[in-house]
């Protein structure tokens, strides 16, 4: 079982905005950070510390936290943003990563 | 360029011991902690654990504390991911990666090794 939880899927037509939620009791005291994982390929940090977006990542992609729920937000979805998202942040105790269990995001 | 290169797919028996590895480059290696996260087919991403290759101080998920032991060579710029009895269920992608402190991301990450264990 994950103590992050994520919605299996999300769907969005192209060049609308996608949302992906991430929530968990440990959210509101310990940061979260967002991976993309395209099929085959390693999984890539797009944003982490809750909001920061790493350089070399597309200005779409944003994040944002309410309580216990943090939230990807993509605007202007592309075609090459299908992929698995798995957010991430750090068990009950603050000890250990712990990841959600991905959301497969479909562009339509 | 940071990078951490993995070594290469392997496949494996039973009770069969392997040991793979992660070389970072284009940062200093002991000053950024290595973890290693697994991925099993067709499913999510699980940690692992982490080394700090500094110091050697190495910390262990429970659920795979006793499975799997890490370790890395700070000479060489290397960490390790060995286990001393394979079984079938540890058929998966291993992926190592970077982070520098617990309110900093997993960046970058390996390209990852595909670990097979079949009779």
């Amino acid at each position: 079982s994950y103590e992050l939880t994520q919605p299996p899927s999300v769907s969005v037509a192209p060049g609308q905005t996608a949302r992906i939620t991430c929530s968990g009791d440990v959210l509101p005291k310990q940061y979260a950070y967002w991976y993309q994982q395209k099929p085959g390929q390693a999984p890539v940090l797009v944003i982490y510390r809750d909001t920061e977006r790493p350089s070399g990542i597309p200005e779409r992609f944003s994040g944002s936290r309410s309580g216990t729920t943090v939230t990807l937000t993509i605007s202007g979805v592309q075609a090459e943003d299908e992929a698995d998202y798995y957010c991430q942040s750090e068990d009950s105790s603050g000890t250990y990563p712990v990841f959600g269990g991905g959301t497969k995001l479909t562009v339509l | 360029e940071v990078q951490l290169v993995q070594s290469g797919a392997e496949v494996k028996k039973p009770g069969e011991s392997l040991k793979i590895s992660c070389k970072g480059s284009g940062y200093s290696f002991t000053t950024y902690w290595i973890g290693w996260v697994r991925q099993m087919p067709g499913k999510g991403l699980e940690w692992m654990g982490i080394i700090y290759p500094g110091d050697s101080d190495t910390r262990y998920s429970p659920s795979f504390q006793g499975q799997v032991t890490i370790s890395a060579d700070k000479s060489i710029t290397t960490a390790y991911l060995q286990w001393n009895t394979l079984k079938a269920s540890d058929t998966a992608m291993y992926y190592c990666a970077r982070r520098g402190s617990s309110s900093d991301g997993f960046d970058p990450w390996g390209q990852g090794t595909l670990v097979t264990v079949s009779s």
